[in-house]
């Protein structure tokens, strides 16, 4: 079955830090990246995403490196902010990993 | 202006119960998804209707039947609850199938007693 192993589980990280989440996958067909963001209680939504002909895209404070050689792919917050406190999940087209909880302290 | 509705947002039944959750879109999306969330959060795709058609049709078992009466809708109906079944149900939606962004509805969470 195809997967995407993310890590870690869990995230803690002191304000104005960076937040580093990081996954990898198995099928190089997949060609859709998107990381999402969920907050508790509601669904999740998309924060970023990337198609593989990129190395690096950057929206805001948030960044996705990608590397197609190895497969993996990671998910950057600059300036981490306690209202960025939630569950990021990597997917590769429909697969999703298991999730990171971050937490940012004040 | 929602753009993917779920109803009912809590379900609480017994075992053996049959119950349908609902899902609606106003996006003009073709494709529509069900997601199961368990308790730890994983989240795994169970359907995918393309234009009322079903494309992905993961393990799940058969007392689970997608309907979607046309590609704005698509409805998830259990059969014979299990407490298995207790988990976060999220509905999406998403312009190409399995290529674009996802937009999701706010969940139903079912528990099964």
């Amino acid at each position: 079955q195809q997967q995407v192993k993310q890590s870690p589980q869990s995230l803690i990280v002191q304000k104005g830090g960076i937040s580093i989440i990081n996954c990898a996958y198995e099928n190089t067909a997949f060609d859709y990246f998107p990381w999402y963001q969920q907050f508790p209680g509601k669904g999740p939504a998309l924060l970023i995403a990337i198609r593989p002909d990129v190395s690096e895209k950057k929206e805001g404070r948030f960044t996705i490196s990608f590397n197609k050689s190895a497969k993996q792919f990671s998910l950057h917050i600059m300036d981490s902010q306690p209202g960025d406190s939630a569950t990021y999940f990597c997917a590769a087209r429909l697969t999703f990993g298991e999730g990171t909880q971050l937490t940012v302290n004040p | 202006d929602t753009a993917v509705s779920q109803t009912p947002k809590y379900l609480v039944t017994q075992m053996g119960n049959d119950k349908s959750i609902k899902c609606e879109q106003n996006l003009g999306h073709d494709t529509m998804y069900w997601y199961k969330q368990d308790s730890k959060k994983f989240l795994k795709i169970m359907f995918s209707y393309n234009n009322k058609e079903l494309i992905i049709n993961e393990t799940v078992p058969n007392r689970f039947s997608p309907k979607s009466p046309d590609k704005a809708h698509l409805n998830l109906h259990i059969n014979s609850l299990e407490l298995g079944d207790s988990a976060v149900y999220f509905c999406a939606s998403s312009p190409i199938a399995g290529e674009d962004t996802q937009y999701f509805g706010p969940g139903t969470r079912l528990t099964v007693l």
